[in-house]
């Protein structure tokens, strides 16, 4: 089974720090994404990455960014945090090429303060 | 772009009863489908997928969803309701070329006694 995990569970974090979400795959997937999860609005995809080195914007980037040094894993990036960034932050991953599902970690809440 | 639509954010059923979740996808193209369910504190888990063929899926825990391309549909349905199917279930939309997925705002399914 293909494994996804977020390094943290529960997160508390100040304004203005910088605060680092890790991702890490077993199963040597090419694509990776992160997303955010907020009542009433679903997943909404921040960021994704197809290869080492690669990223992409999704659609909601503001104060966001992302790094991708080694295949397996994908960490997210804010760099000053603020309070309306506290949220439930998803990982996925995905094989490239065939039509699969996303692979889901467990997720980070995320609370500002 | 693809976009998803949910009706209901809010489901309650009783135990035994049928379950039934809407989803009405939008896509230039023949779409991927998919359905995940989502239990308290963790990811997402794949219920059911879509991508060509058999218009009714089967998926995991006795659910199943019918892709209507008139319709531009794609319901979740369970015959009969049990406790442990309490969860939030979204339906999503892939873009055909390449690897995101769009979300629906989800729709949390309550199951009564």
């Amino acid at each position: 089974d293909v494994k996804v995990t977020q390094s943290s569970r529960y997160l508390v974090k100040r304004t203005g720090e910088k605060v680092f979400l890790e991702c890490v795959q077993d199963m040597d997937h090419e694509n990776m994404f992160w997303y955010r999860q907020d009542p009433g609005l679903g997943l909404r995809l921040i960021y994704f990455s197809y290869d080492v080195k690669m990223k992409e914007k999704g659609d909601i980037p503001e104060g966001y960014s992302v790094s991708r040094e080694k295949k397996e894993r994908f960490s997210l990036i804010l760099e000053s945090a603020s309070t309306n960034q506290t949220s439930m932050y998803l990982c996925a991953s995905l094989t490239a090429g065939r039509v699969q599902p996303q692979h889901f970690g467990d997720g980070t809440r995320l609370s500002i303060l | 772009a693809q976009s998803v639509t949910q009706l209901g954010s809010h489901v309650s059923v009783s135990e035994g009863a049928l379950v039934l979740l809407r989803c009405n996808y939008s896509s230039s193209v023949p779409p991927y489908l998919f359905w995940y369910v989502q239990y308290p504190n963790q990811g997402l888990q794949l219920l059911l997928k879509y991508t060509t063929g058999a218009t009714l899926v089967k998926g995991i825990n006795g659910f199943e969803a019918e892709f209507k391309k008139s319709e531009t549909s794609f319901h979740l349905t369970k015959p009969s309701a049990h406790m442990s199917d309490a969860a939030e279930y979204f339906c999503a939309v892939r873009d055909t070329g390449f690897q995101k997925l769009v979300f629906g705002t989800g729709t949390r399914l309550l199951v009564s006694p």
